[in-house]
């Protein structure tokens, strides 16, 4: 199976500063999906597709890469988007998850 | 479109248990349902699908055995059954609507595995 790879584990950002993260894949896939996850609540689809973003969801994110590499960026990271992102590929069996970028804010 | 999940449960060791996911708001046989193990503090799983047009499923290799997935046309609704249980079946257990990503989830339902 293909086995998602997301750094950093933990990013810890100030308001108002870009950041961006990273999910690679142990062999080339055609899209990336990512989810937002918020402590106690169900996982929203955020990005998919690579680069689309799911309704609802602010202009400041941003969604991007190809083949084993793909990121998501925030370009002026706010309060309210703290939480675990997830990557999720299914161009191969069985589709498979990373284990989460938790973003913190300073 | 709502993916509604059963209650908590709390059972014992060796026992089974079967969750519902009831599906609102959109053509039910029009998309396959998925289910996401999540243990706690950790990562999703996927256990598997299926397609409630025409029941075929499709498991994780780490999920065989373990659950069995079946649909109610008629009530609009998903079923996972977990068997022979352990502690390590311990999890939050998801519901997710496929259409070319998991566009909709439940809930989740809270499986607690204690004698």
């Amino acid at each position: 199976q293909i086995v998602l790879s997301q750094s950093p584990a933990i990013l810890s950002a100030s308001p108002g500063e870009k950041v961006t993260m990273t999910c690679r894949a142990s062999s080339s896939v055609s899209y990336m999906h990512w989810y937002q996850q918020k402590p106690g609540s169900s996982p929203k689809p955020w990005i998919y597709a690579t680069s689309n973003l799911a309704s609802g969801v602010p202009a400041r994110f941003s969604g991007s890469g190809s083949g084993t590499s793909y990121s998501l960026t925030i370009s002026r990271v706010e309060a309210e988007d703290a939480a675990t992102y997830y990557c999720q590929q299914w161009s191969s069996n069985p589709p498979t998850f990373g284990a989460g970028t938790k973003l913190e804010l300073k | 479109v709502q993916l509604q999940q059963s209650g908590a449960e709390l059972v014992r060791p060796g026992a089974s248990v079967k969750i519902s996911c009831k599906a609102f708001g959109y053509t039910f046989t029009n998309h396959h349902i998925n289910w996401v193990k999540q243990r706690p503090g950790q990562g999703l799983d996927w256990i598997g699908y299926i397609n409630p047009y025409n029941d075929y499923t499709s498991y994780n290799q780490k999920f065989k055995g373990k659950a069995t997935l079946t649909v109610d046309k008629s009530s609009s609704t998903a079923y996972m059954e977990l068997s022979s249980l352990t502690s390590e079946d311990s999890a939050v257990y998801y519901c997710a609507r496929h259409g070319n990503y998991f566009d909709y989830w439940g809930q989740g339902t809270t499986l607690t595995v204690s004698s």
